[in-house]
């Protein structure tokens, strides 16, 4: 867990502005995601990137953006059209040929005031 | 699409004894199967998974039994700590086809001193 890094560890935005979530990570792993926790939930898929240059949409998708240009970094935009974007934001990152095992950075809190 | 029940949401039991958390998923093409354990305001940590080649798995007082023909999972904590309380997730993936991992919605244990 300690190879991935997400900064900062809390957000704040105001309405209508978009932000960038930095997520960074060296191991060397190929597929990176990125999550959204919301109170009381389990977690859900925003996007993934299995290498890069290439990234697919998960299961919540609107209102945020990714880019994969380095295999060490998959930043999130949340942007202004995300009607409530305030929750826990989780990235991860997995080698394939290990069988799947996904580890978590430490997330960022992004609260709109 | 893969989809995983996690029961129950919320567990309490006093130190010393055991909890069993269950899980159930939907794809039989699944194969990898985490728990994670998560406390608050952290990143999930992966305690202990199993594959669908193995009926269950141990790791000092957790463990981890598959049933792939009714298809659901679960973990066994023995001797349970305060240090035990946290917030449980299982999750289902296809590895053979890098299937993103779904997760469940998470069970909240407190351990009571």
């Amino acid at each position: 867990d300690g190879g991935i890094t997400q900064s900062p560890k809390y957000l704040f935005r105001k309405e209508g502005q978009n932000v960038t979530l930095s997520c960074e990570q060296n191991l060397n792993h190929d597929a990176m995601y990125w999550y959204r926790q919301d109170p009381g939930q389990g977690l859900r898929l925003i996007y993934y990137s299995q290498i890069v240059n290439d990234f697919q949409k998960g299961d919540i998708a609107e209102g945020y953006s990714v880019s994969r240009e380095k295999k060490e970094s998959f930043p999130l935009t949340v942007t202004s059209a995300q009607k409530n974007p305030t929750a826990f934001y989780l990235c991860a990152s997995i080698s394939p040929g290990t069988g799947a095992t996904q580890y978590f950075g430490p997330g960022t809190r992004l609260t709109v005031l | 699409g893969e989809n995983v029940e996690q029961h129950p949401s919320t567990l309490s039991v006093q130190e010393g004894d055991s909890a069993v958390i269950k899980c159930t998923y939907s794809d039989s093409a699944s194969n990898y199967f985490p728990w994670y354990k998560q406390e608050l305001g952290k990143r999930p940590q992966l305690i202990i998974d199993i594959r669908s080649n193995v009926g269950e798995k141990k790791d000092q007082r957790i463990a981890v039994t598959l049933n792939k023909t009714a298809k659901h999972f679960s973990l066994h904590i023995t001797e349970t700590q305060p240090e035990d309380s946290a917030v449980y997730f299982c999750a289902a993936s296809n590895t053979g086809s890098q299937g993103n991992l779904i997760f469940g919605k998470g069970t909240k244990l407190s351990v009571k001193p």
